[in-house]
C-alpha cells in the first residue's frame, strides 16, 4: 500500500513549456485534491475531484487543468508554464464512510518541486 | 467562506519548554479541524483532528489541541518541546458536505527548538 504517489519529485521548466504532474493513490479514495504551497501562504487548493469524471475548481485554478478518468489517478496539467507557477505541488486523497462524520483526514503525497525559469 | 488564521509565522522555544501554536477559524458553522506537520522536504502528516466527541484532542508525538467554540480557536500545545519537533505546522479546516475534500489552510507556523 503505497498511499499517494507523486511524480516527478523535481522539475525545471522554461516559460511557455507544458507538463503534467502525476498523482496516483491506491487506497480507493473517491476524493482527490491538488494544492500548491508557497512561503507564508500555507497550501492553497487548485482543483479537486469528488470521483471519477467529476472535477471542480479551487481557490487558484488559473493556468491549471485536471481530469479524472479513473479513481486512482488525478493528473495536473500546466498548459503554458509561467514563473508565477514556481511552487511545491501536493496531491491529496481522502474518503468518507457513508453516514460517518466529515472529519476523515486527507493523505498527502511527498510533493513535486517545480521551478519555472 | 471559511478562513483559518495562524498567529505567528515563526515560534521559537527552548528544548523542554511549552509549545503553543495558535489557530483561529472563521466559520458560520463549526468546521472540521485538523493540525498537520511538515518536516523539511516532506509531505504533510496528520497530527490530530477534532471530533465532536471531546474538546481536548490528543494527537501523535505528545501534541494536543483544545477546541474552544466561544473563542473560535483550536490551539496546538505540547508540554515539553523536543528537538525533533522542529518543523512547520499547519492548521486546516473543511466545511464538510459538498465542501468536503476542500481543505482551507492557515499560513503555517515554523517551530524552532533551541538546545
Amino acid at each position: 500500500n503505497a498511499g499517494v504517489t507523486q511524480t516527478p519529485k523535481f522539475q525545471v521548466l522554461k516559460t511557455g513549456q507544458s507538463m503534467t504532474l502525476q498523482c496516483a493513490q491506491d487506497m480507493n479514495h473517491e476524493y482527490m485534491s491538488w494544492y500548491r504551497q508557497d512561503p507564508g501562504m500555507g497550501l492553497r487548493l487548485i482543483h479537486y475531484s469528488v470521483g471519477a469524471g467529476i472535477t471542480d475548481q479551487g481557490e487558484v485554478p488559473n493556468g491549471y487543468n485536471v481530469s479524472r478518468s479513473t479513481t486512482e489517478d488525478f493528473p495536473l496539467r500546466l498548459l503554458s508554464a509561467a514563473p508565477s507557477q514556481t511552487s511545491v505541488y501536493f496531491c491529496a486523497s481522502s474518503y468518507v464512510e457513508e453516514g460517518a462524520s466529515w472529519n476523515q483526514p486527507q493523505h498527502f503525497g511527498d510533493g513535486t518541486r517545480l521551478s519555472i525559469l | 467562506a471559511q478562513s483559518v488564521t495562524q498567529l505567528g509565522s515563526h515560534v521559537s522555544v527552548s528544548e523542554g519548554a511549552l509549545v503553543l501554536l495558535r489557530c483561529n477559524y472563521s466559520s458560520s458553522v463549526p468546521p472540521y479541524l485538523f493540525w498537520y506537520v511538515q518536516y523539511p522536504n516532506q509531505g504533510l502528516q496528520l497530527l490530530l483532528k477534532y471530533t465532536s466527541a471531546a474538546t481536548l484532542v490528543k494527537g501523535i508525538n505528545g501534541f494536543e489541541a483544545e477546541f474552544k467554540k466561544s473563542e473560535t480557536s483550536f490551539h496546538l500545545t505540547k508540554p515539553s518541546a523536543h528537538m525533533s519537533d522542529a518543523a512547520e505546522y499547519f492548521c486546516a479546516s473543511n466545511a464538510g458536505g459538498t465542501s468536503y475534500g476542500k481543505l482551507t489552510f492557515g499560513q503555517g507556523t515554523i517551530l524552532t527548538v533551541h538546545p
